[in-house]
């Protein structure tokens, strides 16, 4: 499977600045993700970023907000931008692997995000 | 409605057995389901995946009904470092939805 690493691993943030988070690949890939985990709870997709397009994002989630960036095949940003204490979470982006038999996603360990 | 439940938590004790539903009414036609282990501060670890029937792998199984509105995700023998949260991922149509997790807890 596909090897992932995040960048920071964790920070601490004061509110009202912006945080860019690194996702990189050991292998090219269409698509990634970019998943968001608030403490307890399960993962909620943020936007799917796929390489020379324009990052799609789910609903609840702007580009203004989240802006993305992807490139190249085997990497891409997720900038948190004007972060109020809310924004405080992990921050998990993942992969979509085509060499396994069916679609599957594997992740990255994540940025776990304070913001004070 | 794409809705995606699992159970809060589960407690079991080291050697047993566990098995852990997964409800998706709507699953797509086309769709597979995925199970992932987290333990804390890591990202999700993929487990297996089926689209019907069983599916076996060294870790675990994963039961599917013929109308694949729910699967099942069996751990045969748990170990104390089984102890994590379980999710299941369902895609339905255009959109993948993860379940709330299920905490198991792995006693000796």
């Amino acid at each position: 499977s596909a090897v992932i690493s995040q960048k920071p691993s964790r920070d601490i943030c004061q509110r009202g600045t912006s945080l860019t988070i690194q996702c990189q690949v050991d292998s090219q890939v269409t698509m990634m993700f970019w998943y968001r985990q608030q403490p307890g709870q399960s993962l909620t997709l943020i936007a799917t970023a796929n390489q020379g397009s324009e990052a799609t994002y789910e609903s609840g989630f702007v580009i203004d907000k989240f802006p993305i960036s992807r490139p190249n095949l085997t990497f891409s940003t997720l900038t948190v931008s004007n972060m109020s204490p809310e924004d405080s979470s992990i921050y998990l982006c993942s992969v979509e692997d085509r060499r396994a038999p069916t679609d599957t996603q594997y992740f990255g360990p994540g940025t776990r995000l304070t913001v004070l | 409605l794409a809705k995606t439940t699992q159970p809060i938590s589960m407690d079991s004790y080291e050697g047993q057995e566990v098995n852990i539903t997964c409800s998706h009414n709507n699953i797509a036609t086309n769709d597979y389901i995925t199970w992932y282990q987290q333990f804390p501060s890591q990202g999700p670890r993929f487990i297996i995946q089926g689209y019907k029937t069983k599916v076996t792998n060294e870790v675990a199984s994963l039961f599917i009904p013929a109308d694949r509105k729910s699967s099942t995700l069996s751990l045969p023998r748990v170990s104390l470092s089984d102890t994590a949260v379980y999710y299941c991922l369902v895609g339905y149509g255009n959109k993948l939805v993860f379940g709330a997790g299920t905490i198991l807890r792995v006693k000796s």
